[in-house]
This record gives structure tokens, sequence and C-alpha cells, in this order.
């Protein structure tokens, strides 16, 4: 059975740095792009970073680019979510997700609260 | 960025009746079209990929169609538990990005 775990979410001040984590378990976790997507109280769903298998290829949607840093740790079946200078506006339930283009399994989420 | 577009917002049904739910592209995303169900508190669930092939484990019921830039996903008979949110998502271009939603509700 495909598992994804998140943790990480907290309250953090503007300005400030959070890490979440996501562990895989039920697949060849080496042999899949993994994904970040997040979602606002309330708000629909924004893509926030994809990481492809071996780790050597990143992309970013813009409202993130040069604050948050994805990566992966294949030999523990992890994958990070390296988020700085955080902003109220990244406020947000964070889900990892399997896949690309299209994630066919998701994490139950995790909540990050920016907030003075 | 593809800007998606879904209509209606809300969808107000009964149990046993048909769902049509529009998605529609600012450009083509030619068939890279998905649809996922969220229900409060859960997680998105992809239910069709590629705008006409169904996920695994997904009920015949659902059902999609289109290309370019206009699509639908249909629901056949609603059944109590498919009322939900109902995202469309596009992974023809980067960034890929998610349509508003549409809730189906109860009538």
């Amino acid at each position: 059975e495909v598992q994804l775990v998140e943790w990480g979410g907290d309250l953090v001040q503007p300005g400030g740095s959070q890490r979440l984590s996501c562990v895989a378990s039920g697949f060849i976790f080496s042999n899949s792009w993994m994904t970040w997507v997040r979602q606002a109280p309330g708000k629909g769903l924004e893509w926030v970073a994809n990481i492809r298998e071996d780790g050597n290829e990143e992309s970013y949607v813009d409202s993130v680019k040069g604050r948050f840093t994805i990566s992966r740790d294949n030999a523990r079946n992890l994958v990070y979510l390296q988020m700085n200078s955080l902003r109220v506006e990244d406020t947000a339930v964070y889900y990892c997700a399997r896949g690309r283009g299209t994630p066919d399994y998701w994490g139950q989420g995790t909540l990050v609260t920016v907030s003075s | 960025d593809i800007v998606l577009t879904q209509s209606p917002a809300t969808l107000s049904l009964s149990p046993g009746e048909r769902a049509t739910l529009s998605c529609r592209a600012s450009q083509s995303v030619a068939h890279f079209l998905a649809w996922y169900q969220q229900k409060p508190g859960q997680a998105p669930r992809l239910l069709v990929y590629d705008t006409s092939h169904r996920a695994t484990g997904i009920p015949a019921r659902f059902s999609g169609s289109g290309s370019g830039t206009d699509f639908t996903l249909f629901i056949s008979s609603l059944e109590p538990e498919d009322f939900a949110i109902y995202y469309c998502q596009q992974r023809a271009y980067w960034p890929f990005t998610f349509g508003p939603g549409t809730k189906v509700d109860v009538k």
C-alpha cells in the first residue's frame, strides 16, 4: 500500500524558516518524481515544487522560487521542503504527493501557519 | 501561466442525478488534463488523468472527455460519497496549475 506521511508544519513568524519532511512507503521511491502542493485555508490547490527521481532536477512555482528548496534522500525514502523567508501568504496545508505532472498518491498534509 | 476556469462554481444536485462539470483552459493543454476530488479535511484524490483515463480504483460512473481547451467530467449517477469539491489540473506547461474547483452539493 502506497503511503505518504508529512510532518514539520508549525506556527512560524514572518521571515522565519521551516523544513517539511515526507516519508514514503509501498513503492520504489527512487523511481518516482515527488511533488509538494499547498492549499491555503478555505482556498484552492497550488503547485509548489517538483523533484526528479535522482534529485538532479527541480522546478518551482514563481511565488516560492529563491525561498523554498525541494530535496530528497532516496536511501531513506524522504522528500523535504526547506522554506525560508516565510510570508503570511505561505500559510497553507502542504501536501506531499507522488508523481510529476499528475500526482496519484497524496499524504494527509501538514499545516504551516505564518503569523506574528 | 495556464489559467483553468471551472464552471459552475457550485452544482446542487440530488443523489442519483447526473453531474456535468466543465473546465476551460486559457490555451490548449492538448489532452494533459486531470480531475481530482477533495472532501473536507482530506487530501485530493486523483479521479481521471490525461482527459479520460480513470485512475486506479475509481468507479466507472466517473468519466472525462475533451481536448485542447475544453474538458468535462461526468458523474453518471451521484452517490452520497460523491458530494465534494472537484478540481481540474493541467500538466502541459510549467507551472502546472489547478482550476478553482466546482463544489457539488446536495440539493
